[in-house]
């Protein structure tokens, strides 16, 4: 079956440094993988998502390549900010099921 | 742009209890999902729904039912509260059917405690 892994369950970071959150991920198929942001007292909501089409993708300077050899989807962003402080979910689908890996919090200090 | 109400926002119960949870969507999507969000554990699928009155069981569905007899709304129910079942519930929609890679669009939780 499909599986995502996120080691790190935990990144603690200063504004403007690089942030690097690990996911790896198994799968049998194409699937299609996410990134997904949750604030406190909120839902998940998507940050960014990636094909086998297109292999890369970005949003709000967040990116994340595709890496089908390796198996990752790492996500990055050169210059965080307090306001990132969050819990960051890597997400595949496949099929009908939508996997979450565990979650990496984030926590930015200014 | 649309958006999922969860209601309550806190659900507090006595161990052996029936407890519902209530969810809403405006997106006019077909699918929705209940998902269980356990700390340091990711969200875990509890039932989805691709169409009103289709019910489908995901990984998590023993000790749960749930209802879809609207498109909007979908409703999951813990038939026996249990003291280990503590988490936060997260109702999410999605426009095609599973099958298909599309954004999930997720409320903003209700937090269960059985006392």
């Amino acid at each position: 079956g499909n599986s995502v892994t996120q080691m790190q369950g935990q990144v603690t970071l200063s504004e403007e440094e690089f942030l690097f959150i690990n996911c790896t991920y198994s799968t049998t198929g194409y699937p299609t993988l996410f990134w997904y942001v949750q604030y406190p007292g909120e839902g998940p909501q998507l940050l960014l998502k990636v094909t086998t089409a297109n292999n890369k993708g970005s949003s709000r300077g967040f990116e994340a390549t595709y890496d089908k050899g390796t198996t990752s989807f790492h996500l990055q962003k050169a210059s965080v900010q307090e306001s990132d402080s969050a819990v960051y979910y890597c997400v595949l689908t496949g099929g009908y099921k939508v996997v979450f890996g565990s979650g990496t919090r984030l926590l930015v200090s200014p | 742009g649309g958006i999922i109400t969860q209601t309550p926002k806190f659900l507090i119960g006595q161990e052996g209890q029936k407890l519902t949870l209530k969810c809403q969507q405006n997106f006019n999507h077909d699918t929705m999902y209940w998902y269980r969000q356990d700390s340091g554990k990711g969200l875990r699928l509890i039932y989805y729904s691709i169409t009103e009155n289709d019910l489908q069981k995901g990984d998590l569905s023993e000790g749960y039912d749930a209802s879809r007899e609207k498109k909007s709304s979908f409703s999951l129910t813990v038939t026996s509260a249990q003291k280990n079942e503590m988490a936060v519930f997260l109702c999410a929609s999605s426009i095609e059917g599973t099958d298909s890679a599309e954004t999930l669009y997720f409320g903003s939780g209700t937090r269960l405690t059985v006392l």
